[in-house]
């Protein structure tokens, strides 16, 4: 799996957008970028994934970069709430090969900070 | 919605015990992971199993084992318990055959493992 660079910590204020970088210049041409986020000492929880196009759901949006080495996870309205760590992670999709090797890499992660 | 259910939620065991953690998935999910997350560290993947079978093994001390019954629940065994296995171990599941055609995992509360 490629590896990831993140910022180990930012801060936001309530309410304005959250703008989380992450670089994976090694990423190959099937590596999708996932993003996941563990308040303290909760499990981790899955926010969004992309291969190449951008995406959005009910949590955040996540911007790739046409050459694929960095993405933004956008957090548009950012609450007290969303105060954790936020980890982007880039793997091999899961295929119909039977759920093997799909573990997820954790690095160091960004310990994003929403301060009122 | 159904989420993953591990117990006990906290453990203290004594130096060289032995501990049992067990992890319910999500039903119909059929990979089951375990993750280890040390005091200040990241999430560190251990091992997972796929309809019942070892998947992917990643740094599991040698005194760990590990199991997925049939009804798909998973138990992490731990014996001759070290100071330095205190931890929060965490157990995801997932299904390729949710539909969404990704494997995102779904983490539970977590066990937190005192050794004294």
């Amino acid at each position: 799996d490629a590896k990831t660079t993140q910022p180990p910590s930012m801060d936001c204020a309530e309410g304005r957008a959250a703008n989380l970088p992450c670089n994976h210049s090694t990423i190959s041409g099937n590596e999708y970028v996932y993003w996941y986020r563990q308040i303290h000492s909760q499990g981790p929880q899955y926010i969004i994934h992309g291969l190449k196009n951008n995406e959005t759901n009910e949590m955040a949006s996540l911007i790739i970069t046409e050459d694929r080495k960095s993405s933004t996870l956008i957090l548009p309205h950012a609450t007290l709430r969303d105060t954790a760590v936020y980890y982007c992670i880039v793997r091999a999709p899961h295929d119909n090969s039977g759920g093997s090797n799909y573990k997820l890499t954790f690095g160091k992660g960004t310990l994003l900070t929403v301060n009122p | 919605a159904a989420g993953v259910i591990q117990s006990p939620r906290h453990l203290i065991k004594e130096k060289r015990e032995t501990a049992t953690l067990k992890c319910y998935p999500i039903p119909r999910h059929d990979t089951v992971y375990w993750y280890q997350q040390g005091p200040g560290q990241d999430p560190q993947f251990l091992i997972s199993f796929y309809e019942k079978m070892q998947s992917d093994k990643g740094s599991i001390p040698d005194r760990f084992s590990a199991q997925q019954f049939s009804d798909y629940h998973s138990e992490l065994n731990m014996s001759s318990l070290e100071l330095g296995d205190s931890a929060l171990y965490f157990c995801a599941s997932s299904s390729w055959t949710s539909g969404r055609g990704y494997n995102e995992q779904f983490f539970g509360p977590g066990t937190r493992l005192t050794v004294l």
